[in-house]
């Protein structure tokens, strides 16, 4: 079946340090989605790559969707104690219409 | 606008017993789906629900069940209850399938002794 695949599955950073977490999928995608989950939290919407090679930012935050839309990346600059959580990203089952497929995440730990 | 609201949200159950966990869906939402998400894991999907019709279905056995009412809020059932079944249980909805975005609830955290 359809996989998507997170590395790495922790990362401890020193505050102030950049973070990437990569993401590759078995199919490819129509879109992908990313999400942060908190500790003792639930998953919430980042956002969402549809177009072969975009790229996107939100303030620190860099999101990429490779090019032929099996692959994606988040990176995160200048880390901070409140990036700390687990990132998932989750793609479409079947590549296109069907429910979404998370990967296991990538666990951020951000050292003051 | 309201988000999505789930119950309880937590809950110890024996095993063998059954259990059913409820969701409100955020509003103007049609879809609501279903992740279980193990300690350490990934949601994992477990169904899909559109306009009261299961719209997919994951890798989990029929003693999980569920049901989308005519306001789209839901309710997943889970029979025989199992050590295993022991988790976060996920609902999200969505305008649609996958593809705009999920709005998550809080979640109900299951134990099953």
């Amino acid at each position: 079946g359809q996989q998507v695949m997170q590395i790495p599955q922790y990362q401890h950073v020193q505050e102030g340090e950049d973070f990437t977490t990569y993401c590759n999928s078995s199919t490819t995608l129509s879109n992908i989605q990313w999400y942060k989950q908190r500790p003792g939290g639930h998953p919430v919407f980042l956002i969402q790559l549809v177009k072969s090679g975009e790229v996107k930012k939100q303030k620190r935050l860099t999101f990429q969707f490779g090019e032929a839309k099996k692959n994606s990346s988040l990176h995160i600059t200048a880390t901070q104690t409140t990036d700390v959580g687990t990132y998932f990203c989750a793609g479409p089952e079947g590549g296109s219409q069907g429910n979404l497929i998370f990967g296991k995440g990538t666990k951020l730990s951000v050292k003051p | 606008e309201t988000g999505v609201t789930q119950s309880p949200t937590h809950l110890i159950k024996t095993r063998g017993q059954q259990v059913t966990l409820r969701c409100s869906s955020q509003s103007g939402h049609n879809t609501v789906s279903w992740y279980q998400q193990a300690l350490g894991q990934g949601p994992q999907f477990i169904f899909q629900y559109y306009r009261e019709e299961e719209n997919g279905r994951g890798n989990f056995p029929p003693r999980f069940s569920g049901l989308q009412f005519p306001n789209y809020s839901s309710e997943l059932n889970v029979n025989a209850l199992e050590l295993d079944d022991s988790a976060l249980y996920l609902c999200a909805s969505s305008l649609g399938w996958a593809g705009y975005g999920y709005t998550f609830g809080s979640g109900t955290r299951l134990t099953v002794v």
